[in-house]
């Protein structure tokens, strides 16, 4: 049973525009909530993350928002560019502890100049 | 500061032959971790370990093991290497506060014949 899902296999926005990746949950304990993102052939990078006691975190051009009550996030990139161009991974961890990330699939966003 | 770094880079291996990846941190990290990456999979915890002679099963355990002799090392084992195996392995590494982020090395391609 997929605890974390990201039900949009891939994204294509034009450069300038808002991307929005979305992610839903299943596990009522997850509390803490993480955005990674992965070129080709390299690991992936921590973007931003949001603990459940907040509804919304921005760092730069990127915002997570999270609704608890729907058990649903969203990353949101304005502007988008080109170098934007990777998989974006939704990862949750609970019970007070961040030792076990649970990962969707991934949403292949791709930019177009 | 290299961050995680993960040997080999690639391999070949045919069924049921035997090898270790071998997985250094230098953050002075509590926690590390080995994930595997499949298409359309995204990332699945193999086995964990919270500290220095501790190891832990993931969600994927079945025909691996582990051992973290020193805090800075991860090893992960393959036995007797199958078709299955065949994937993307990471290896990522935390802190022991809640809310901190996994740190990612760049991956080891691994194919089994």
């Amino acid at each position: 049973d997929q605890q974390v899902k990201q039900n949009s296999p891939s994204l294509s926005v034009q450069e300038g525009r808002i991307s929005i990746l979305n992610c839903d949950y299943t596990n009522s304990m997850f509390d803490y909530f993480l955005w990674y993102k992965k070129y080709p052939a390299e690991g992936p990078t921590f973007l931003i993350s949001i603990s459940s006691i907040k509804d919304k975190n921005e760092d730069g051009r990127f915002t997570v928002f999270l609704n608890k009550s729907a058990k649903h996030l969203s990353l949101h990139i304005v502007p988008s560019q080109p170098g934007d161009s990777a998989v974006y991974f939704c990862a949750a961890s609970g019970g007070g502890s961040n030792y076990k990330l649970t990962f969707g699939k991934g949403t292949l966003l791709t930019v177009n100049p | 500061n290299a961050g995680v770094t993960q040997t080999p880079k690639f391999r070949v291996l045919k069924t049921g032959q035997s090898m270790t990846l071998l997985c250094a941190q230098d953050m002075n990290h509590e926690y590390m971790y080995w994930y595997r990456q499949d298409p359309g999979m995204g990332l699945r915890l193999i086995h964990y370990s919270v500290g220095e002679g501790t190891t832990a099963k993931g969600e994927v355990p079945d025909g691996y093991n582990v051992s973290r002799l020193k805090k800075q090392n991860f090893l992960l084992g393959l036995e007797s290497a199958a078709p299955s195996q065949t994937s993307v392995y990471f290896c990522a590494s935390s802190a022991a506060r809640w809310g901190e982020t996994q740190y990612f090395g760049p991956g080891t391609r691994l194919l089994v014949l």
